[in-house]
């Protein structure tokens, strides 16, 4: 069975840094990229970052280039979310999930941030 | 980036009745490899969302075959037939074709 476990989450003061983790399982985690998602509170979902299968190319969405960092360690199936000078704006739930060549099709139970003072 | 317009924002059905979730985009999803990445996802309430659909009309393992999708180009639709009360939640369409991966409004399903 596929599992994807966030964890890493909390509370933040603005400008600060958090470091996101998903801990993988049931599938062969280095056969496929992963992304993240996230969701702002009562809000739609918002694609964040992607990770190609072997971490060689990364995309991030504007808002968040230059402050975040999408990786992955193959070896312990963990994907990763670095968020630095964090924003109000980036409060949310972070949804980690399988790209399956173009599409999710399995997502963690998601991991809540909150940035404020 | 693309955007994604989903109609009605709240849907409101009875158990078996058969409803239908529009989905358009600003532009044509029709990739140059010849497939079309716009897929359908349900957030169930409290949970995280799954994939009922995939390139379009492709049901995902496990998702009843109530659920059906269509469309080509810009215009898409999700069809529920006979509604059942696990079927409540928000459906989002979204879109891979073009960079950034971009998600519709979402369309609320309640019971009515």
């Amino acid at each position: 069975e596929v599992q994807l476990v966030e964890s890493g989450g909390g509370l933040v003061q603005p400008g600060r840094s958090m470091k996101l983790s998903c801990a993988a399982s049931g599938f062969t985690f280095s056969n496929y990229g992963m992304a993240w998602v996230r969701q702002a509170p009562t809000k739609g979902l918002e694609w964040v970052a992607t990770i190609s299968y072997d971490g060689s190319s990364t995309y991030y969405r504007d808002s968040v280039k230059g402050r975040f960092t999408i990786s992955r360690d193959n070896a312990k199936s963990t994907l990763y979310l670095q968020m630095n000078s964090l924003r109000s704006e980036d409060t949310a739930t972070y949804y980690c999930t399988r790209d399956r060549k173009n599409y999710f099709d399995y997502w963690g139970q998601g991991v809540m941030v909150t940035v404020s003072s | 980036d693309v955007v994604l317009t989903q109609t009605p924002p709240t849907l409101s059905a009875t158990i078996g009745q058969s409803v239908s979730i529009s989905c358009r985009s600003s532009q044509s999803l029709l990739h140059s490899n010849g497939n079309t990445y716009l897929h359908w996802l349900l957030q169930r309430p409290g949970q995280s969302p799954q994939l009922l659909i995939y390139l379009v009309s492709r049901l995902e393992s496990g998702v009843p075959n109530r659920f059906s999708g269509s469309g080509s180009g810009t215009d898409f639709t999700l069809k529920i037939s006979g509604v059942e009360a696990e079927d409540l939640g928000v459906y989002y369409c979204v879109q891979g074709t073009h960079a950034p991966w971009t998600f519709g409004g979402g369309t609320k399903l309640e019971l009515k």
